[in-house]
């Protein structure tokens, strides 16, 4: 069984357009994460829902819009993507919101904007 | 603010060769320090943690101490494998803090057969 899942793993796509991408953890955790990872592995957090609600938001484009529907799933939906996008995303999940938890990752997302 | 500094790779070892990767630290306060692995085209997975000074995480061989007074908490393992081919992360996060994990920069680590 998939702990955290994410679909697609890969899309390519073109500049301009507006893609989701969506995540899934079956562990019973409260808390959800994003991530964005570049090139060179660099590691950013975007975002963090606990219990649907947003607790992290770091200086993202507001073209980037997570969304919660419940504490297992937690989604990303990007409008008129740039080439400064692609890149690989990351979903993560812990038991709850104290940072100390181990996160859970999935196995990420290669975002190609062309 | 807080930030973790680690050692920029690749790092090239042979197989059976003693390693050490090197992640410091600047926080506030006291806090909880991790070892994240990701292995070729996988997400992170935890490797080890320590939660408070002089503490030791240790798991698949590899180590590391939590030392207060350097500020650092080095990866080391005796004789590494060519599984053990992956970019290490070093993160720390602080408790009541913003609830959130500060990676560092990652260390690619080759093993040669």
């Amino acid at each position: 069984d998939t702990a955290v899942s994410q679909t697609p793993k890969y899309l390519v796509t073109q500049m301009g357009n507006d893609k989701s991408i969506k995540c899934e953890q079956n562990l019973g955790h409260d808390t959800m994460y994003w991530y964005k990872q570049d090139s060179k592995k660099f590691l950013k957090i975007m975002f963090s829902y606990n219990n649907k609600e947003l607790i992290i938001n770091e200086t993202v484009p507001n073209r980037f819009s997570p969304k919660s529907p419940d504490k297992a799933h937690l989604n990303l939906h990007i409008n008129s993507l740039e080439l400064g996008d692609s890149a690989v995303y990351f979903c993560a999940s812990s038991q709850d919101r104290q940072s100390y938890n181990e996160q859970f990752f999935g196995p990420g997302t290669r975002l190609t904007v062309l | 603010g807080n930030s973790v500094t680690q050692m920029e790779g690749p790092v090239t070892l042979s197989e059976e060769a003693f390693l050490t990767i090197n992640c410091t630290y600047t926080a506030t306060g006291y806090p909880s320090l991790f070892w994240y692995v990701q292995y070729p085209g996988e997400g992170l997975q935890l490797l080890l943690k320590a939660t408070k000074a002089d503490d030791k995480g240790s798991n698949k061989g590899f180590e590391a101490t939590y030392r207060k007074e350097t500020t650092s908490f080095h990866l080391e393992k005796g004789s590494v494998q060519v599984s053990d081919s992956a970019v290490y992360f070093c993160a720390l996060s602080e408790p009541l803090g913003d609830d959130k994990i500060i990676f560092g920069k990652g260390t690619r680590l080759h093993i040669l057969p």
